[in-house]
């Protein structure tokens, strides 16, 4: 039972222009919400999170959103950079849980 | 700088042998943890640790087992190993009920 999905598996954007990932989940019960990036050959590296009580949070050229109502979250990189080609994981941490569950990752490929 | 080290980036092992991944962590985490990477799964957690000498199931053990004897080091080892455990192995830590995640580069283990 896949309770964070990323239902993209790629996306691909021009460079300067707005890249969107999205993220849906299933448990209310989660308390943060956090995207990771990854290079190939690389473990995932932290990039944003957001409390579950909170809609929005931003970090220079990121933001991610939350929908608490729609169960949505979704991460926008304004403006994308070539830098910025990765995969992309969506996370959901609880509390009760004390463990992070990923969703597949959407691979972004950012063009010049 | 903090880190999580995992032994090998890659290895090539034989249908049936036993496989010990090893990842040592510098940052007095209490928790770590074993994720596989598979393309379109994303990260799955095979299994976790919240102090030593304990661990816990994650959502894909089998045909794993760990071992935590020191709060700095966990062990993740295959009993026999078989084709579809070749994999990204990503081993993380975290301080006591906090998702900040380390994770460390990954061992690409391939079975053959």
């Amino acid at each position: 039972d896949q309770q964070v999905k990323q239902n993209s598996p790629s996306l691909s954007v021009q460079e300067g222009r707005i890249s969107i990932l999205n993220c849906d989940y299933t448990n209310s019960m989660f308390d943060y919400f956090l995207w990771y990036k990854k290079y190939p050959a690389e473990g995932p590296t932290f990039l944003i999170s957001i409390s579950s009580i909170k809609d929005k949070n931003e970090d220079g050229r990121f933001t991610v959103f939350l929908n608490k109502s729609a169960k949505h979250l979704s991460l926008h990189i304004v403006p994308s950079q070539p830098g910025d080609s990765a995969v992309y994981f969506c996370a959901a941490y609880g509390t009760s849980y004390g463990k992070l569950t990923f969703g597949q990752g959407t691979i972004l490929t950012v063009h010049p | 700088d903090v880190k999580v080290t995992q032994s090998s980036r890659y290895l090539v092992k034989r249908t049936g042998e036993k496989v010990f991944l090893e990842c040592v962590q510098d940052m007095d985490h209490e928790n770590m943890f074993w994720y596989r990477q598979d393309p379109g799964l994303g990260l799955r957690l095979i299994y976790f640790s919240y102090d030593v000498k304990m661990k816990e199931k994650g959502d894909i053990p089998e045909g794993y087992s760990v071992s935590r004897e020191k709060k700095e080091r966990f062990s993740l080892i295959l009993e026999s190993a078989s084709t579809n455990q070749t994999s990204m192995y990503l081993c993380a830590s975290s301080p006591q009920e906090n998702y900040g995640y380390t994770f460390g580069s990954g061992t690409r283990l391939t079975v053959v």
